[in-house]
């Protein structure tokens, strides 16, 4: 069983819609929950950065976590066509010794539609 | 305020050679992360670095190897490449402390024949 669980979709929706991606995950000890967005060709862009359990918004974007469920989601309202792209939800171990690792969920290709 | 940067962008080698990527982090950061790739994946950690050492490693054979300059830059060397190690290599750079966020540059594709 992998650490992280993500549906890879693809996930095709119409402009304007709301958007839910989620990520379950197994392991305790993630401390940090991350949200990155990926276009073709690109690295991995930071979209959200959350620690605690509950929601933290910034613009279009809200993002959810249920350490009690191990869940986490991210919400995108007003989808545009321009939000088209992977997105790839990650989370981050805080290790002995030092130093910190992220594990990520396969990525979900989202494509918005005019 | 330059980002990220990695070189080359995209690589191609044989069987059996050596490649060497380089990674330049985001200005003030001093931690530095590697990454793999590989098609319809997500990123699998390989290691990371700090203070010019290597402070944890992911589950990589030791042909994966890397080093960090005293300027924070840091470069990944892959011995006895196997075909699969195509991938797209990924290195991230963060300021050292548990809170703090990773921030990825666009890559260096590497294509094994």
């Amino acid at each position: 069983q992998k650490e992280v669980e993500q549906d890879p979709g693809p996930l095709s929706v119409p402009e304007g819609a709301i958007v839910s991606l989620n990520c379950t995950y197994s392991n305790s000890a993630f401390q940090y929950f991350m949200w990155y967005r990926q276009y073709s060709r690109k690295g991995p862009e930071l979209l959200m950065y959350t620690y605690s359990s509950g929601n933290k918004e910034d613009g279009r974007f809200t993002a959810q976590v249920d350490k009690s469920s191990k869940y986490i989601s991210l919400f995108i309202r007003d989808s545009q066509p321009s939000d088209s792209a992977t997105y790839l939800c990650a989370m981050k171990e805080v290790l002995t010794g030092g130093g910190n690792k992220l594990t990520f969920g396969t990525g979900t290709q989202l494509k918005v539609e005019l | 305020d330059a980002g990220v940067t990695q070189s080359p962008t995209h690589l191609i080698k044989t069987r059996g050679q050596q490649v060497t990527l380089r990674c330049s982090p985001k200005s003030g950061h001093d931690t530095v992360s590697w990454y793999q790739q590989a098609l319809g994946q997500g990123p699998q950690f390989i290691f990371q670095y700090y203070e010019e050492e290597e402070r944890q490693r992911g589950n990589f054979p030791d042909r994966f190897s890397g080093h960090q300059f005293p300027n924070y830059s840091s470069e990944l060397n892959v011995n006895a490449l196997l075909l699969g190690d195509s991938a797209l290599y990924l290195c991230a750079s963060s300021l050292a402390g548990r809170n703090q966020p990773q921030h990825f540059g666009d890559g260096t594709r590497l294509s094994i024949l």
